[in-house]
């Protein structure tokens, strides 16, 4: 078990770039999360995965947002466009899906700065 | 629509005072029930969950939350803080057909006078 990696750890762009960051999940973990965590709040839903078909993505979501995971292991996150209200931590979780519920393990999260 | 509240913003306690965070959900049905912690520069951490059977659980790091379903709390306590425990704790609630879908709370930030 070597956790789930994200890369970059942080990114600094200016407005109007695309960005993309990407999420290695445990390996055995078929369930790949997204959210996003701005100072002083709770991690916010983004989209989430089982293997590579995503079963929901929040409606609060810009299309500027996009993720793939393609063949079922790792994860990409792009933002198109990005605007300054876009900066905060990207946090990616994975979990292994079983009859108990879900325990997610979390990254260190992809710290973005959009100037 | 579901979604989690967490009354308290931030919280001091004394190291050796008992501790008490609170968490209230709202959700059409019993939802699958978390408490994570994160503390600086960690990432995330599953405290303890409620699915069902028994209203109290207990948790890694002397942590328990007690399940109410008449108050849709799910407040987490630990007898006796040490330092150690400053941190941001976030309740989180599991829904969906497969009670996959993980929301979280607020968070309250909890800080430890020595």
């Amino acid at each position: 078990d070597t956790g789930v990696s994200q890369d970059p750890r942080h990114k600094i762009t200016k407005r109007g770039q695309n960005v993309t960051f990407r999420c290695d999940p445990i390996s055995e973990h078929n369930r790949l999360y997204w959210y996003r965590q701005t100072l002083g709040q709770g991690p916010e839903f983004l989209t989430y995965f089982q293997n590579e078909a995503q079963l929901e993505k929040s409606r609060l979501l810009s299309d500027r947002f996009s993720a793939e995971r393609p063949k079922g292991s790792f994860s990409t996150l792009e933002i198109q466009r990005t605007e300054q209200g876009d900066s905060a931590m990207y946090l990616c979780a994975s979990s292994l899906t079983g009859a108990q519920g879900e325990k997610l393990f979390f990254g260190s999260g992809t710290q973005l700065s959009v100037l | 629509a579901q979604s989690v509240t967490q009354p308290d913003i931030h919280i001091t306690v004394s190291e050796g005072a008992s501790l008490e965070l609170r968490c209230n959900y709202s959700y059409g049905a019993t939802p699958y029930l978390f408490w994570y912690v994160q503390s600086p520069g960690q990432g995330l951490q599953l405290l303890l969950k409620y699915f069902s059977g028994d209203t109290l659980v207990q948790g890694i790091k002397g942590f328990e939350a007690e399940f109410k379903r008449s108050q849709s709390s799910f407040n987490l306590r630990k007898p006796s803080v040490h330092w150690s425990d400053a941190a941001e704790y976030f309740c989180a609630v599991g829904v969906g057909p497969s009670y996959d879908k993980v929301i979280f709370g607020p968070g309250t930030s909890l800080s430890v006078i020595p």
